[in-house]
């Protein structure tokens, strides 16, 4: 079936560096790309999100870049913060049935280090 | 974060026993999803509604049930054909099943022992 990989699973960076955390997709139909970030114990968050007609997308410190020919996709969060600690999942649309499902990357823990 | 919830926040079952996990919402969304986390995975999809009396299976569906009488309400049971039933469960919903911005609940953690 369609999946998602995520990489890499665990990252630890020191505060101020930048972090990038990749995803490649299988189905070549996917056209919408979310990154949801989960603090321990609660519910994942929307920060960010990308369509397959645009290249980049720019929210303040974080990123996302889009390569439609190499199905992939990644997060850049730059200047990171102790709160940016959490963990972060990508996921990509599915079409099934006439309808919109999420495949989801298995996660990367990231850890920013004061 | 508001307008999806899910209760209750911790749950603790025997082993054997049906449990019905509870998810309401009031942004009056047409689509709504069960997911279940597990320790180092990602989600994975077990039921999704795009409309009242509706609802189609996900990737792991084997022991799950599910009912969409209410458009603010999909109700999960894992029922004692899960085999490893002990998980995080979240629900979202999305504003129809043709868009693609899903919001979360805040999760119930089931533990069955």
């Amino acid at each position: 079936g369609e999946n998602v990989e995520q990489h890499p699973s665990t990252l630890s960076v020191q505060e101020g560096d930048s972090a990038v955390i990749k995803c490649t997709y299988s189905d070549s139909a996917s056209n919408y790309f979310p990154w949801y970030k989960q603090e321990l114990g609660k519910r994942p968050q929307l920060i960010i999100d990308i369509r397959s007609n645009v290249g980049e997308k720019k929210d303040q410190r974080i990123a996302v870049t889009l390569n439609k020919t190499a199905k992939h996709f990644s997060l850049h969060i730059t200047e990171t913060q102790p709160e940016d600690s959490a963990v972060y999942f990508c996921a990509a649309s599915m079409r099934s049935g006439g309808y919109n499902k999420l495949i989801f990357g298995a996660g990367t823990r990231l850890a920013v280090h004061p | 974060d508001g307008g999806i919830t899910q209760s209750p926040k911790y749950l603790f079952r025997k082993e054997g026993q049906n449990v019905t996990l509870s998810c309401e919402q009031n942004l009056n969304h047409d689509a709504m999803y069960w997911y279940r986390q597990d320790p180092g995975q990602g989600l994975r999809l077990i039921y999704y509604s795009q409309i009242v009396n509706d609802f189609q299976k996900g990737d792991i569906a084997e022991g799950y049930s599910v009912s969409r009488e209410k458009k603010e309400s999909f109700p999960l049971t894992v029922t004692s054909a899960q085999k490893n039933p002990t998980a995080f469960y979240l629900c979202a919903s999305s504003l129809s099943g043709t868009t693609y911005e899903q919001y979360f609940g805040p999760g119930t953690r089931l533990t069955v022992t």
